[in-house]
This record gives structure tokens, C-alpha cells and sequence, in this order.
């Protein structure tokens, strides 16, 4: 079976630019979470999705936005880029909405503002 | 608030040595921990987790004990091989929340 597959895998964009990043979960999973890993740091939450509704959200400003679609991927988006959104995108997966249940990462996307 | 604090890395050591990694939490309710690792190139994978005070979670030689009275859940393994370098990052996360809260990561270098 197939993980949590996310695309693209790396991405350079320039500053106040708009970038989309696209996560495919667990075939069966309505669950999935978004976080930002920068170099160093852990990963830190930014968004939830249930059901194709936010069910939670980080400490991240109105930038961040994202979205669940029918089939239970989603879409994270970030408007006028700074250099300090640098950092690898993780999306998570999860057959439920609390995270004391298994969450399945993917391998992120590895952005890059310049 | 909540958090998690990890011993500060980077730990090197040599094949078949005993590991430690310190892990301590604060958290504002009754938290499950989790211990996740990072290989390189790779997402983060759930290595061992632990749902309440006494449990102990296993997982692949690695172990970790929910020690409430201390707030810790520090990651042990007898015997570390080359294939365990990788980053590990100590997590919570509270009863009936949607998000983790993961500390800086350690990042453990096995050499043969």
C-alpha cells in the first residue's frame, strides 16, 4: 500500500511569491495534519483536517491557508513568502482525528525561498 | 503551555553501545507520548509511544518508560548498530487533541 505521498519534493520560490504544496494520504485516512520543520527544529503543527473541515490550527499567520478535497487530500498554501517560511513540509496522515492515534508521515516537501 | 525538551544533540557512538536519550515534557493535561524518528531523506516514522504513567513502549530494541512523577520518557536501546543513526524526536500529545507537540530532535551517529 501506498504511504502519505506529498509533491513536489523540493521547490525554490523568490520572495512574496505564492506556493502550493500537495499531500495525498493513507488510502482510508480522513485525517490530515500539516507541519513546518525548520532546519534544526522540530516539526511544528500548522493546520488539521477532518472530514474536509479545519479542525485545528497552529501559531501561523493568515498566509497559511490549506484545504481537504472529496477524496481526502489536501493542499497547503502560502502567500507572500518570506525567508523565513524556508523549512521541509510535512504532512501526516490518520485513520481518526485525535493524534494519540498512529499518525503516518510523508517524506515532506523541502521549500526554499530565496 | 506544552512542550518537550530533548537532551541536546548531536550523540556519536560506537556500535553496540547503550543509548540514552533524555526526554522531559510539560503539558497542561494528561498527555500520550510518542518517541518518532527521522532517517535521512525520510518523513518521520513513529518509533514507540506510550499512553499513560507506567507504560513502557518497545519497539525494534528501543524502549521508553511514561514517568509521570518525573515528567520524562527517555529513549534506551542496549545495543545501538549503524542502521539506528538517524534523528529522534520526543513528542506529545494531550486526550482528544489534533496536534503534536515535538521537541528539537537528537540526532544519534552510530559508528562502526
Amino acid at each position: 500500500d501506498a504511504g502519505v505521498t506529498q509533491s513536489p519534493t523540493h521547490l525554490i520560490k523568490t520572495r512574496g511569491q505564492h506556493v502550493t504544496l500537495r499531500c495525498s494520504p493513507i488510502s482510508g485516512h480522513k485525517s490530515v495534519s500539516w507541519y513546518q520543520q525548520v532546519l534544526g527544529q522540530g516539526p511544528q503543527f500548522i493546520f488539521q483536517y477532518y472530514e474536509k473541515e479545519e479542525r485545528g490550527r497552529g501559531n501561523f499567520p493568515d498566509r497559511f491557508s490549506a484545504r481537504q478535497f472529496p477524496n481526502y487530500s489536501s493542499e497547503l498554501n502560502v502567500n507572500a513568502l518570506l525567508l523565513g517560511d524556508s523549512a521541509l513540509y510535512l504532512c501526516a496522515s490518520s485513520q481518526r482525528r485525535q493524534t494519540n492515534t498512529e499518525a503516518f508521515f510523508g517524506q515532506g516537501t523541502r521549500l526554499t525561498v530565496v | 503551555g506544552n512542550s518537550v525538551t530533548q537532551m541536546e544533540g548531536p550523540v556519536t557512538l560506537s556500535e553496540e553501545a547503550f543509548l540514552t536519550i533524555n526526554c522531559t515534557y510539560t503539558a497542561t493535561g494528561y498527555p500520550s507520548l510518542f518517541w518518532y524518528v527521522q532517517y535521512p531523506g525520510e518523513g518521520l516514522q513513529l518509533l514507540l509511544k506510550a499512553t499513560k504513567a507506567d507504560d513502557k513502549g518497545s519497539n525494534k530494541g528501543f524502549e521508553a518508560t511514561y514517568r509521570k512523577e518525573t515528567t520524562s520518557f527517555h529513549l534506551e536501546k542496549g545495543s545501538v548498530q549503524v542502521s539506528d543513526s538517524a534523528v529522534y524526536f520526543c513528542a506529545l500529545t494531550l486526550t482528544g487533541a489534533n496536534n503534536l507537540f515535538f521537541g528539537t530532535g537528537t540526532r544519534l551517529t552510530v559508528i562502526p
